[in-house]
């Protein structure tokens, strides 16, 4: 089975700073996909980005970008020009490309990022 | 596009009753999916569905759950009966099946039991 590991259980950034948060994962599979997702107080779990491993190129959308380094089993995720709007709990995500898993998603434990003023 | 609907948005109920959640998939969406978040647990799946068929409800704790899929636009988790560790926040997902589709949550519902 899959697992997913964050290391940091809380993180937090000055507004237009840097932040990245950090993700591991476990895996025998060659071929898989992997997300992060926000959840600002409101609870809604959104979409931040998403990566395919068999593709080496770092996805970007905006201001995020991801850090993907497949041999390190490693997939963090930079958030820059950091915003009041992106405080909120993060989920690193991983998804199988096929088999018995295919479809679902295995969630890390979250990381807690606070912006501040 | 409505996204993905969940109901009651909130539900308090008392140890020993039934409980029913409910979720409408986005419009053509084939995979259904339940999860379950706790502080302790964190994001569980519970079950899901493909084509309104179960494919793995390894993660449904114990015989209280329970969950249907009657037709494409609805999905039911159902606890009977309730106690108080189910209290928690049930989110409902849907995606297509295109490999690779990110899953599409809806805003969840928070079970209290008291």
């Amino acid at each position: 089975a899959q697992t997913v590991t964050q290391s940091q259980p809380e993180m937090s950034v000055q507004e237009a700073e840097t932040v990245t948060l950090s993700c591991t994962y476990d895996t025998s599979e060659n071929n898989y996909y992997l997300f992060w997702y926000k959840q600002p107080p409101s609870r809604q779990m959104i979409l931040v980005i998403r990566q395919e491993a068999y593709k080496q190129q770092n996805a970007t959308e905006n201001r995020f970008s991801v850090n993907f380094q497949k041999a390190a089993k490693s997939f963090s995720l930079k958030i820059s020009d950091s915003q009041l709007g992106d405080t909120a709990m993060y989920f690193c995500a991983f998804m199988s490309a096929g088999g018995t898993s295919y479809g679902k998603l295995t969630f890390g434990q979250g990381t807690i990022l606070t912006v501040h003023p | 596009d409505a996204g993905v609907i969940q109901s009651p948005r909130h539900e308090v109920t008392e140890m020993g009753q039934e409980v029913t959640l409910r979720c409408k998939p986005i419009s053509g969406h084939d995979y259904l999916f339940w999860y379950r978040q706790t502080m302790m647990r964190g994001l569980e799946l519970l079950i899901y569905f493909n084509n309104n068929v179960p494919i793995d409800d390894s993660g449904m704790p114990e015989d209280r759950f329970s969950a249907k899929m009657p037709n494409a636009s609805f999905s039911t988790l159902k606890i009977q009966p309730s106690e108080p560790r189910d209290s928690a926040v049930y989110f409902c997902a849907s995606s297509l099946g295109a490999r690779g589709s990110p899953l599409h949550f809806g805003n969840g519902t928070r079970l209290t039991v008291t």
